[in-house]
């Protein structure tokens, strides 16, 4: 079995300050990785994924996240956070398996943009 | 494209009493899931359908909830009775074959709180 942990339930940061959310997850397989976003009032928003090859990808909202296989993390990074970015974060995981993907989710990190 | 809708977006029933949520998935899409997430809590798979078909349903609490897809559309999810540990939010989500992966969209929810 899979587990997700997020070791920071509540992240404040200032505005345009950089952030970092942390991911690690255990999986005695191969895992698709995701981290999804909770806006207020709103449901669960797919950001961003890692599903093979280049181990960081990218946001259009400027997030990014890096796969680091020995270190089995998936944090996620912002150079710059804005106002718009307070939202609820959840890392996530899935297994590489045909035709079925049941998502083993962290317990979520609150980003607080402070003006 | 219409997105994955819920309803209600909020239900508020006594202990004993039966509620039934409504998931209506993307349209085509053959997979549906049901999530709960437990106040403080990790957003927890509950089951999954296959066109009308459960796939799996290992993450069911219990036999008071009974998940439904008739005709390979909506989605029902009905607690009978309901109980205080029930409260949580709800989430549909559903995906099609994309590319070799299976992104899940997710519905907005469904608060339940069991007073």
């Amino acid at each position: 079995a899979q587990s997700v942990t997020q070791l920071d339930s509540q992240v404040p940061v200032f505005e345009e300050a950089p952030v970092e959310l942390r991911c690690n997850y255990s999986s005695s397989v191969s895992v698709y990785l995701f981290w999804y976003v909770q806006y207020p009032n709103q449901g669960l928003q797919l950001l961003l994924k890692y599903l093979s090859g280049s181990t960081l990808v990218e946001s259009i909202n400027g997030f990014e996240a890096e796969f680091n296989k020995s270190q089995t993390s998936f944090h996620l990074r912002k150079p710059s956070v804005h106002i718009s970015d307070t939202a609820e974060y959840f890392c996530a995981v899935s297994l590489h398996s045909g035709g079925y993907q049941k998502v083993t989710f962290g317990i979520g990190t609150k980003l607080q943009v402070i003006p | 494209e219409a997105g994955v809708t819920q309803f209600p977006s909020h239900s508020v029933i006594e202990k004993g009493q039966t509620v039934t949520l409504r998931c209506d998935p993307i349209s085509g899409h053959d997979n549906l899931y049901w999530y709960r997430r437990v106040m403080g809590k990790e957003i927890k798979f509950l089951l999954h359908f296959v066109k009308e078909s459960k796939q799996d349903e290992s993450g069911m609490p219990n036999n008071r909830f009974l998940a439904e897809r008739t005709g390979g559309t909506y989605s029902t999810l009905k607690v009978q009775p309901a109980e205080l540990e029930d409260s949580g939010v709800y989430f549909c989500a559903s995906s099609r074959r994309l590319a070799g992966a299976y992104e899940q969209y997710f519905g907005p929810g469904t608060r339940l709180t069991v007073t």
